[in-house]
C-alpha cells in the first residue's frame, strides 16, 4: 500500500523560504519509472503542477516557478523535499505530494492528504 | 505555454450520462488523464492513458482522446460522482499541465 504525507510549516512570512517534506512508504524511489511530484491548489482554485523528481535523479520544474523551486531527495531514502524561495501571499495553497508510477508521464496514482500553507505577515 | 481548457461546470440528472471535455492543442498526440476531487479531499486518479481505469474505479467511468479534445464520460451518473474533475497531460516543455477543472453537479 502506497502512502504519502506532507509536512512543513502552516504559516510563512512573505519573502521567506518554504521547505516541505514528503514522507512516503510502499514504494522505492530507486525503482525505474517511479517519481514523486508536488502539486498545489490555491483555495477554491485549480490544481497546479510544480515539480517532479524521478528514480534516476532527473528533475522537472514548472517553467514559471523554476527559479524559485528545488526538489531533492531527503536525508531519509523515503523522503522528498521541496523548497520554494521568496514566498508571496499568492503562494497560499494546499500543497500535495504524489506518487508517479508506470502509468505514464506525469500520471499521479497516489496522493498525500495535502498541507495548507498560508503566506502572511 | 501549453494550456488545457475545461468547462467550469456540467450538470447531469442521476442515471444519465455526463461528459466533460478537455481541450488543448494537439492533445490527441499526448496521453490525457483525469482526476476526481471531492470537497476537502485529495484528488483521485480515475482515467489514465486516455482510456484506462485504475483498479477500483467503477466501469461507468470511461475516457477518450482525439484531435484536440479529451473527454471523460460517466455513464449512469450517481450522486456520489458529484465532484470537481481535472484533466492533465504531460508537455515536453511545460511538464505536467492541469486543466482548470470542471464542477460536476448531479441534480
Amino acid at each position: 500500500q502506497i502512502t504519502l504525507k506532507e509536512s512543513g510549516p502552516s504559516l510563512v512570512k512573505p519573502t521567506q523560504t518554504l521547505t516541505l517534506t514528503c514522507t512516503f512508504s510502499g514504494f522505492s524511489l530507486s525503482t525505474p519509472a517511479v517519481g514523486v511530484g508536488w502539486i498545489r491548489q490555491p483555495p477554491g482554485k485549480a490544481l497546479e503542477w510544480l515539480a517532479v523528481i524521478y528514480w534516476d535523479e532527473d528533475k522537472r520544474y514548472r517553467p514559471s516557478l523554476q527559479s524559485r523551486l528545488t526538489i531533492t531527495r531527503g536525508t531519509s531514502k523515503n523522503q522528498v523535499v521541496l523548497t520554494m524561495t521568496n514566498m508571496d501571499p499568492v503562494d497560499t495553497a494546499t500543497y500535495y505530494c504524489a506518487h508517479k508510477g508506470d502509468l505514464g508521464p506525469g500520471v499521479f496514482d497516489n496522493w498525500g492528504q495535502g498541507t495548507l500553507v498560508t503566506v502572511s505577515s | 505555454s501549453y494550456e488545457l481548457t475545461q468547462p467550469p461546470s456540467v450538470s447531469v440528472s442521476p442515471g444519465q450520462t455526463a461528459s466533460i471535455t478537455c481541450s488543448g492543442d494537439k492533445l490527441g498526440y499526448n496521453h490525457a488523464c483525469w482526476y476526481q476531487q471531492k470537497p476537502g479531499q485529495s484528488p483521485v486518479l480515475v482515467i489514465y492513458q486516455d482510456t484506462r481505469r485504475p483498479s477500483g474505479i467503477p466501469e461507468r467511468f470511461s475516457g477518450s482522446n482525439s484531435g484536440n479534445t479529451a473527454t471523460l464520460t460517466i455513464s449512469g451518473t450517481q450522486a456520489m460522482d458529484e465532484a470537481d474533475y481535472y484533466c492533465q497531460a504531460w508537455d515536453s516543455s511545460d511538464g505536467g499541465v492541469f486543466g482548470g477543472g470542471t464542477k460536476l453537479t448531479v441534480l
